[in-house]
């Protein structure tokens, strides 16, 4: 079982709709979680993280935390042509290590 | 400004060589961090450090080696024994005594092997 799951995709989803991204993690004992946001050929840019149950907002971003069932979700809302990226989820866990998923590639289609 | 600077960006080595990957961060961050990037693919995490003088293997440290000889300071040897080892290197650190502390990235350095 892979540390860091994520469904590859691509996912497609029409400009202004919402776009669902999920991630699920092995290690019940991992702290905090991040999304990170990456196009092609560049460094990772943080767009949220979150480290306690429940819903964490920011614009239109929506970060989802159940620890219980071991999974981690991102909401797009209002998606545009310009959030096509590939989204990456990442887990830090003991040891302060840091593992990341496969990522899954959004495509928004006007 | 803090951040973390990553040199070369591009590097192109010999079969057989060995290079060095800088990172330096001026965040004073604990915990530092190298990973792996294949085309299409996710980051893989080679090596890591919650402290000066102390790193923990990855996923995929063989054929790599680091140090951590100053807190802001964290390079990374990629040996001839790394078989292939065209790929793009990231590295990245965290505050570590806080759950809230927040992971940057270096803008990366594109490793091609000719």
């Amino acid at each position: 079982q892979k540390e860091v799951e994520q469904n590859s995709g691509p996912l497609s989803v029409p400009e202004g709709a919402i776009a669902s991204l999920n991630c699920t993690y092995s290690d019940r004992g991992s702290q905090s979680f991040f999304w990170y946001r990456q196009y092609s050929g560049k460094s990772p840019e943080l767009i949220m993280f979150i480290y306690s149950n429940g819903d964490k907002e920011d614009g239109r971003f929506t970060a989802q935390l159940n620890k219980a069932s071991q999974y981690v979700s991102l909401l797009i809302r209002d998606s545009q042509p310009s959030d096509s990226a590939t989204y990456l989820c990442a887990v830090r866990g003991g040891y302060q290590k840091v593992t990341f998923g496969t990522g899954t590639k959004l495509q928004v289609i006007p | 400004d803090g951040g973390i600077t990553q040199s070369p960006k591009y590097l192109f080595r010999k079969e057989g060589q060995n290079v060095t990957l800088s990172c330096e961060q001026n965040l004073n961050h604990d915990a530092m961090y190298w990973y792996r990037q294949d085309p299409g693919q996710g980051l893989r995490l080679i090596y890591y450090s919650q402290i000066v003088n102390d790193f923990q293997k990855g996923d995929i440290a063989e054929g790599y080696s680091v140090s951590r000889e100053k807190k802001e300071s964290f390079p990374l040897t990629v040996t001839s024994a790394q078989k292939n080892p065209t790929a793009f290197y990231l590295c990245a650190s965290i505050q570590g005594q806080t759950l809230t502390g927040e992971l940057f990235f270096g803008e990366g350095s594109r490793l091609t092997v000719l």
